[in-house]
């Protein structure tokens, strides 16, 4: 299993671009999430979804959106790139309903910079 | 929204020391997790815990699920060059079902 996927690595847009990163999971899991992460940070939720075809917003989920069309893909959409945007990006997924609920798989991250 | 206060913010120690961390949380969590987080890298998980006054290991790593219910706790005993990262603790409420609450992790350097 490759686990969480994130696409691309390394992004730098400029004012008012937009972009969608890529999030792919191959576990099965039915819960997925979009975090940021600044400098010095912990994790902020942007938008999270418990399947296909359902999302909804996390603690800062202005300036993005998200679809989910199938349980593997989750991706994030930035319309008009802000340079608060800026930020290091992870996808995670987890299996929420059994003994071991919620543990939070993360992919390798989306660092984006915004000019 | 719930807030988790861990502590401390970064330690610096000397190979072979036994390091601590905590969080706390003003709710009632029913979950805690233990993630760890290498440059460059997304988080990893290392102990999941889901029972109050829990105590799980994973190899030198130890965490215990407060009595409470509202902290938890790491610790690593001899620590390696290695365990140098960011630690993250997380919680669930019975709030907010399939969503985590982070700390804002400790910054962990180990000098050789």
């Amino acid at each position: 299993n490759a686990g969480v996927t994130q696409t691309p690595k390394f992004r730098i847009l400029k004012i008012g671009q937009s972009m969608t990163l890529q999030c792919t999971q191959d576990m099965n899991h039915n819960y997925m999430y979009w975090y940021r992460q600044d400098p010095g940070m912990g994790l902020k939720l942007i938008y999270y979804s418990v399947g296909a075809g359902i999302t909804d917003k996390g603690e800062v989920p202005n300036g993005y959106n998200v679809s989910r069309s199938t349980t593997e893909d989750f991706p994030l959409r930035l319309e008009l790139a802000a340079p608060s945007q800026t930020s290091v990006y992870f996808c995670a997924s987890s299996y929420v309903g059994g003994i071991k609920y919620n543990e939070q798989f993360f992919g390798p991250g989306t660092r984006l910079t915004v000019l | 929204g719930q807030q988790l206060n861990q502590s401390p913010q970064s330690m610096f120690i000397q190979e072979g020391e036994d390091v601590s961390m905590n969080c706390t949380s003003s709710s009632i969590f029913n979950t805690w997790l233990w993630y760890k987080q290498d440059p460059g890298e997304g988080p990893v998980l290392l102990i999941a815990l889901y029972k109050a006054g829990e105590l799980t290991s994973n190899g030198r790593l130890t965490a215990q699920f407060g009595i409470t219910r509202k902290d938890s706790f790491l610790n690593i005993s001899a620590s390696i060059p290695s365990d140098v990262g960011i630690y993250f603790c997380a919680g669930q409420s019975g709030t907010s079902y399939g969503k985590l609450t982070f700390g804002q992790g400790t910054i962990l350097t180990v000098h050789p």
